[in-house]
């Protein structure tokens, strides 16, 4: 099963909404990290978060980890159209591990 | 140029023939990464490279997957003998080091269709 899964697997909101999206993770971290792919594009690194860190902000994005229970949120505010992708979590969890993505959640955001 | 840099963007061949994907990472960037996404999922490692040599080839499904890498710089994913279900999206990234606390580099895939 993955490493990291993402919660919802789909998302519709209205523009000026904020979206958030959760991943769940299994195993102990090194990093968290969230990517956004835009159809029939690759992927683009949106944030990093460290193990000891809780809470890490980018522009109109929120990032959330917490490692007690495994779980990481990403928060989008006031959100935009061009805002629609997909989104993963991708977790690392050190010396020589690989980067483990989840299946993503695909965000809709209506004008 | 600026960018990870794939081809061919795209890819229909037939059942049976060879394929070969190529990948121009970032100019500096020491570890590639390649992947593979089916319709509607996620991503699913196939190989690393760090340098020219390939620590972890653990993520190729069969012996007809391969992978090269010359001169530090460029990859090309070798599919012989394709089947339909190695219909995806191939993607690479590359990152200045190993797998490490740095963001990967995507470029933008190449669709590889079988019929």
């Amino acid at each position: 099963s993955q490493q990291g899964e993402e919660d919802p697997q789909a998302l519709s909101i209205q523009e000026g909404e904020n979206a958030t999206m959760n991943c769940s993770y299994k195993t102990s971290i090194n990093n968290l990290q969230w990517y956004r792919q835009n159809s029939g594009r690759g992927l683009v690194h949106l944030i990093l978060i460290r193990s000891n860190e809780r809470e890490k902000h980018s522009g109109r994005l929120r990032v959330t980890l917490d490692t007690s229970k495994k779980s990481s949120s990403l928060l989008i505010t006031a959100s935009r159209a061009a805002d629609t992708a997909s989104y993963f979590c991708a977790t690392y969890t050190g010396a020589n591990s690989k980067l483990t993505f989840g299946k993503g959640i695909t965000l809709s955001v209506r004008p | 140029g600026a960018g990870v840099s794939q081809s061919p963007s795209n890819k229909v061949t037939e059942k049976g023939k060879d394929v070969e994907l190529r990948c121009d990472p970032i100019s500096g960037h020491t570890a590639l990464y390649w992947y593979r996404q089916s319709l509607g999922q996620g991503l699913e490692f196939l190989i690393y490279f760090q340098g020219n040599s390939a620590p972890d080839k653990s993520g190729l499904p069969s012996d007809r997957f391969s992978a090269e890498r010359t001169g530090g710089s460029v990859s090309t994913l070798t599919i012989q003998r394709t089947q339909q279900e190695d219909s995806a999206v191939y993607l690479c990234a590359s990152t200045l080091g190993g797998w490490s606390n740095q963001p990967q580099h995507f470029g933008d895939g190449t669709r590889l269709s079988i019929l």
